[in-house]
């Protein structure tokens, strides 16, 4: 079936690097891209999305890119920090008309002072 | 203000109670939706309301028995519930249910089923 997937299931860094999420997905359809940052003991937060006319977007901190022709999204954190350190899902939207997502199954990212 | 709140936080219950989960948002979103969570896994969707009616329902065993009583409510009742369905149920709402809706998630509540 149609699914989202991650490369590394964890991902250790250093205060003050560069930190690169990967994703893959396999739903060519899908227009629709979401990045959810989650605490221990507290529900998904969004971070940034990218809709799949645009190939590049940014936040505060962090960068989206969506590379459509390999099916691949990842997402980048600027000057990690120690509260950078969660669970992080990509997720994406069949191209339904209902909001589905269908999560990726998440990295784990730990930011070392 | 993107804030969706769950309530209880925590709930142990034995397999024979009968309990609710409650979730309240006053964005104005029109769509809400259930999702189970196991420990070191993904979200994973139950339930799909769009303006207070069930769009989506993901094959979930009758013991969950979702509730919209309005656009800014939404409760899971729960009964007979077995062990295995000890997890976080995280509530989301958003805008509306089109492809490119964003949704925001509450904080969860904690389930263990006895």
């Amino acid at each position: 079936g149609e699914s989202v997937g991650l490369h590394l299931p964890t991902l250790s860094v250093q205060e003050g690097d560069n930190s690169i999420i990967n994703c893959a997905y396999s739903n060519s359809a899908s227009d629709y891209f979401i990045w959810y940052k989650q605490e221990s003991g507290k529900g998904p937060q969004f971070i940034i999305d990218i809709r799949s006319n645009m190939d590049k977007r940014q936040g505060q901190r962090v960068t989206v890119l969506l590379n459509k022709t390999v099916k691949h999204l990842s997402l980048q954190i600027a000057a990690t920090q120690p509260g950078d350190s969660a669970v992080y899902f990509c997720a994406e939207n069949s191209g339904t008309s209902y909001g589905k997502l269908t999560f990726g199954q998440g990295t784990i990212l730990t930011v070392h002072p | 203000d993107t804030e969706v709140t769950q309530t209880p936080k925590h709930l142990v219950m034995g397999m024979t109670n009968k309990k609710s989960l409650k979730c309240e948002q006053h964005m104005g979103h029109r769509a809400m939706y259930w999702y189970k969570q196991k420990a070191k896994k993904p979200p994973e969707l139950m339930f799909v309301y769009s303006y207070e009616k069930l769009s989506i329902n993901e094959s979930v065993p009758s013991r969950f028995s979702p509730e919209c009583p309005n656009s800014s409510l939404l409760n899971l009742h729960l009964h007979a519930l077995q062990p295995e369905d000890s997890a976080l149920y995280l509530c989301a709402s958003s805008l509306g249910t089109g492809p490119q809706e964003t949704q925001y998630f509450g904080p969860g509540t904690r389930l263990l089923v006895l």
